[in-house]
């Protein structure tokens, strides 16, 4: 039981390029969620996906894309990479059918863009 | 924006010693959740007090929260140098977390 993945651990991209984040999860979790942490702050969540098939802007979307491909994976893609996307980006899941709102976090993807 | 704030922003202790963050919160909330964050590495949950809820314990963890003057308190008793960490409270009514900008803990041995 892997819990949450995330691939790849660490990216350095150029101005402009794109890369997509991976995550996949082994809980069956109904729902997913991607949050950036800047240093020194909390996360933002940047988008969340409810359930599969649904997904909805979180605080700070602009710049970014999501795709719930199924139960167990949530992408997150950057279309044109800025400086100020540098940041740490951790994916989470959590069973909503429950009554608990507890999130699994994935062990972080340490994006730097030059 | 940031929906909670933790205080203080940096705590240095002696192992043994007890550790009690605090976290301000601005909106209504369903439940409240502390998280904590070893360097470089994902978030794992600590425990969730409910609205309803005044004082919760898990093993060395105790949460108090006061929804009148929308506050929560997280206890560490005993501390151990495994506890240095940051912790992060975090709030939400399930559609993702809003969290705090976290304390970070020091257990000097």
């Amino acid at each position: 039981n892997a819990g949450v993945t995330q691939t790849p651990k660490f990216q350095v991209l150029k101005t402009g390029q794109s890369m997509t984040l991976q995550c996949a999860q082994d809980m069956n979790h109904n729902s997913m969620y991607w949050y950036r942490q800047d240093p020194g702050m909390g996360l933002r969540l940047i988008y969340y996906s409810a359930s599969e098939g649904t997904t909805d802007k979180g605080e700070v979307p602009n710049g970014y894309n999501v795709s719930r491909l199924n139960k167990r994976e949530f992408s997150l893609r950057l279309e044109s990479a800025a400086p100020s996307q540098t940041s740490v980006y951790f994916c989470a899941s959590s069973d909503r059918g429950t009554i608990s709102y507890e999130q699994y976090f994935g062990p972080g993807t340490r994006l730097t863009v030059t | 924006s940031q929906q909670g704030e933790e205080d203080p922003q940096a705590l240095s202790i002696q192992e043994g010693e007890n550790a009690t963050m605090n976290c301000s919160y601005k909106t209504s909330i369903n439940n409240l959740q502390w998280y904590r964050q070893n360097s470089g590495r994902g978030l794992v949950h600590l425990i969730l007090i409910r609205s309803n809820e005044r004082e919760k314990h898990s093993g060395r963890l105790r949460v108090t929260l006061d929804t009148s003057k929308k506050s929560s308190s997280l206890l560490i008793t005993a501390s151990r140098a495994a506890d240095t960490a940051s912790y992060f409270c975090a709030t939400g009514p399930g559609d993702g977390l809003t969290f705090g900008k976290g304390t970070h803990l020091i257990i000097q041995p």
